[in-house]
């Protein structure tokens, strides 16, 4: 059974600071890895999407990668600001015959402070 | 843009009753779920379905049963509430694909409270 854990569980840092989120995840048989974004009490934004194939994705100060053989992901987040708060999940697509099911992390909580 | 939308944002049930929450999302996917959401828990698959009829079990269907009469429309149901079910729940859709995965797409999430 596929098991997603991030680490670490909460993380503060100073704005301006670069910092890195980890996922790990225990079955490489997957199509891809996608991390989101969630503001407390709303629904989860998409941030970027690898797949399988891929080793990484970059959308603007975020910067994700994947090592499907080590099953790692990390979220990179350059010069980070207060509106970066927010938790952050990562979540892994499988294979399943004919559906494509979608295994979470816990999520990291994180806090920029100004 | 892809909208993926839940019926309500907050909702207050008594025990007992029986509640529909809705999903209703407008990019033709095939894969809809749903997922409950618990401090300390993170997101725990309830139940998904990859088309119209067609649904299999999550990790925590007990209490829950699903409906999927028309593709874009995703219904999960509590049979008879209970106070162990309140929680945040969220829905989901995506492409289904055999080759590749497609992105993965959320609603606003729905707080129910059942007291």
């Amino acid at each position: 059974k596929q098991e997603v854990t991030q680490i670490p569980a909460a993380l503060s840092v100073p704005e301006g600071e670069n910092l890195v989120l980890n996922c790990s995840f225990t079955d490489s048989a997957i199509y891809n890895l996608q991390w989101f974004r969630q503001d407390p009490g709303k629904g989860l934004t998409s941030l970027l999407l690898i797949q399988s194939s891929q080793r990484e994705q970059t959308s603007g100060r975020l910067n994700a990668s994947l090592d499907k053989s080590s099953g790692r992901s990390t979220l990179y987040i350059a010069a980070s600001q207060p509106g970066d708060s927010a938790t952050y999940l990562c979540a892994v697509m499988g294979y399943g015959g004919a559906t494509n099911k979608l295994i979470f992390g816990t999520g990291t909580l994180l806090a920029v402070q100004p | 843009d892809v909208k993926v939308t839940q019926s309500s944002r907050y909702l207050v049930k008594r025990t007992g009753e029986k509640v529909f929450l809705e999903c209703v999302q407008d990019m033709d996917h095939e894969n809809m779920f749903w997922y409950r959401q618990d401090p300390g828990l993170g997101l725990r698959l309830i139940y998904f379905s990859y088309d119209v009829k067609m649904k299999e079990k999550g990790d925590i269907p007990e209490g829950y049963s699903v409906s999927r009469e028309k593709k874009e429309r995703f219904s999960l149901i509590l049979e008879s509430a209970s106070t162990n079910q309140t929680s945040m729940y969220l829905c989901a859709s995506s492409l289904r694909t055999y080759s590749g995965g497609t992105e993965a797409f959320f609603g606003q999430g729905t707080r129910l409270t059942v007291v």
